[in-house]
């Protein structure tokens, strides 16, 4: 089974300028989050969507950041302009469903992260 | 504000050592622990997870020992392994949301 894509791997950018960062969920996962990890700490939520609804978008700084799910499977995230302090790892992650049913539809699966640099 | 506290922040066990991470939530609603291994350039890995209806839980060398009274849990790896350097998060979330992270563990493992 193929696990979660994200593409590009690395971004370098400089501050003020627009980054958009892609991300295909495992097959069938309903369930898809967006993470901002800083060095050094845990990651934390940007974003979640439920199919293409929005569960939980509190954490998301709104005045730059953006992110869609049109169809229901892949999805995008968007800073514009960005920042310094935006530099970080952006993950994406999947599981089954929301509020689910059975062992394991609550486990998250992590993709590989976009390492951005904001100079 | 941090809503699971975790430590040590860095850990050095000699192998075939056990490696002892701990952690500590104050939200009574979060009913999904899980900890995750990350390798330096890639994405958080699940490595085992527990719900507050047991006490413990083992999957090979990895434990986990979770005490709800106390709204603590901790990973323990028995045989610690070369291989198992790596920085090590636990989480807390209500099922189906978002997971809240600690601040993580940088293991070492010495030959």
């Amino acid at each position: 089974e193929a696990g979660v894509a994200q593409s590009p791997r690395y971004k370098i950018i400089e501050k003020r300028q627009s980054v958009a960062f892609w991300c295909n969920p495992i097959s069938g996962h309903a369930t898809l989050y967006w993470y901002q990890q800083i060095l050094g700490q845990g990651p934390k939520l940007l974003i979640q969507f439920q199919n293409n609804g929005v569960v939980d978008d509190s954490q998301l700084p709104k005045d730059r950041f953006s992110a869609e799910r049109l169809k229901g499977v892949d999805s995008t995230l968007k800073i514009q302009p960005a920042k310094l302090e935006d530099s970080a790892v952006y993950l994406c992650a999947s599981s089954l469903d929301f509020l689910g049913q059975g062992p394991s539809w609550m486990e998250q699966y992590f993709g590989p992260g976009t390492r951005l640099t904001v100079t | 504000q941090q809503q699971v506290k975790q430590s040590p922040q860095s850990l050095i066990v000699q192998k075939g050592g056990i490696s002892i991470i701990n952690c500590a939530y104050e939200n009574t609603a979060f009913d999904y622990f899980p900890w995750y291994q990350q390798f330096p350039g890639k994405g958080p890995a699940l490595l085992i997870a527990i719900r507050p209806d047991v006490s413990e839980k083992k999957e090979g060398r990895f434990t986990i020992s979770f005490n709800k009274s106390a709204k603590q849990f901790s990973l323990h790896i028995m045989d610690s392994q070369p291989g198992d350097s790596a920085t090590y998060f636990c989480a807390a979330s209500n099922p189906g949301y978002a997971l809240n992270f600690g601040k993580g563990t940088s293991l070492l493992v010495t030959p």
